[in-house]
């Protein structure tokens, strides 16, 4: 059964570097088949797509976030990172992990989350 | 940047049909797909390409899209689906992915 576990600290202070880890158990993220993508929700807000990376290292980005995020994929122990630097208040969220498929166009890009994790609350305060 | 708008929030009695739109340039041609969030859940997906249902998602759970708006319906709302429903796409490059701004179903 596949499960998706995010994990890192919960308290990052303003200006430094928020760092995640994407576990996964129960399927393996070394198939072309999947992108693995991160999803923010800051508290009582809406659903804003930060990033998306394949087992091969391909990588979309939100334009809003771009220069700040930096997805990577560790296969040797099935998980994903994020790295998002220069963290403020409004980098206050839930942050999600989830699959994508692999959409079967010309280039292959990631398709909609169709399996999350429970999410890994972080809270940008000095 | 690329935005897809829904209404705030949309509000029924038990057994009347709720619909929810969301709006973007790119709906025309690309897929929507729309999330339900319950309070305190991870989101799941009820409808997929426009108008696909998962399984285990209720038959009352519809989607279809013309043009620049898609529409998720849900025929005789129950109050078990009072949730934030998001819808997700992607830009006219696909480069770049988006979910709209969220509409919170009220059912009572």
């Amino acid at each position: 059964q596949l499960q998706l576990q995010e994990s890192g600290p919960g308290l990052v202070k303003p200006s430094e570097t928020l760092s995640l880890m994407c576990t996964v158990s129960g399927g393996s993220i070394s198939s072309s088949s999947y992108y693995w993508g991160w999803i923010r929700q800051p508290p009582g807000m809406g659903l804003e797509w930060i990033g998306s990376i394949s087992y091969s290292g391909s990588t979309f980005y939100n334009p809003s976030l771009r220069s700040r995020v930096t997805l990577s994929v560790g296969t040797s122990k099935n998980q994903i990172s994020l790295n998002l630097t220069s963290v403020t208040a409004a980098d206050t969220a839930l942050y999600y992990c989830a699959r994508q498929p692999t959409t079967l166009t010309t280039t292959p890009r990631p398709g909609f989350p169709d399996f999350w994790g429970q999410g890994a609350l972080v809270t940008v305060s000095s | 940047s690329y935005e897809l708008t829904q209404p705030p929030s949309v509000s029924v009695s038990p057994g009347q049909t709720a619909r929810i739109t969301c709006s973007g340039d790119a709906l025309p041609k690309k897929y929507a797909y729309w999330y339900q969030q319950k309070s305190g859940q991870a989101p799941v997906v009820v409808i997929y390409e426009d108008s696909n249902r998962p399984s285990g998602i209720p038959e009352r759970f519809s989607g279809s899209s013309s043009g620049t708006v898609a529409t998720l319906t849900i025929s005789g709302a129950q109050v078990e689906d009072e949730a934030d429903y998001y819808c997700y796409s992607t830009d006219t490059s696909g480069n770049h992915r988006v979910f709209g701004g969220g509409t919170k179903l009220t059912v009572l």
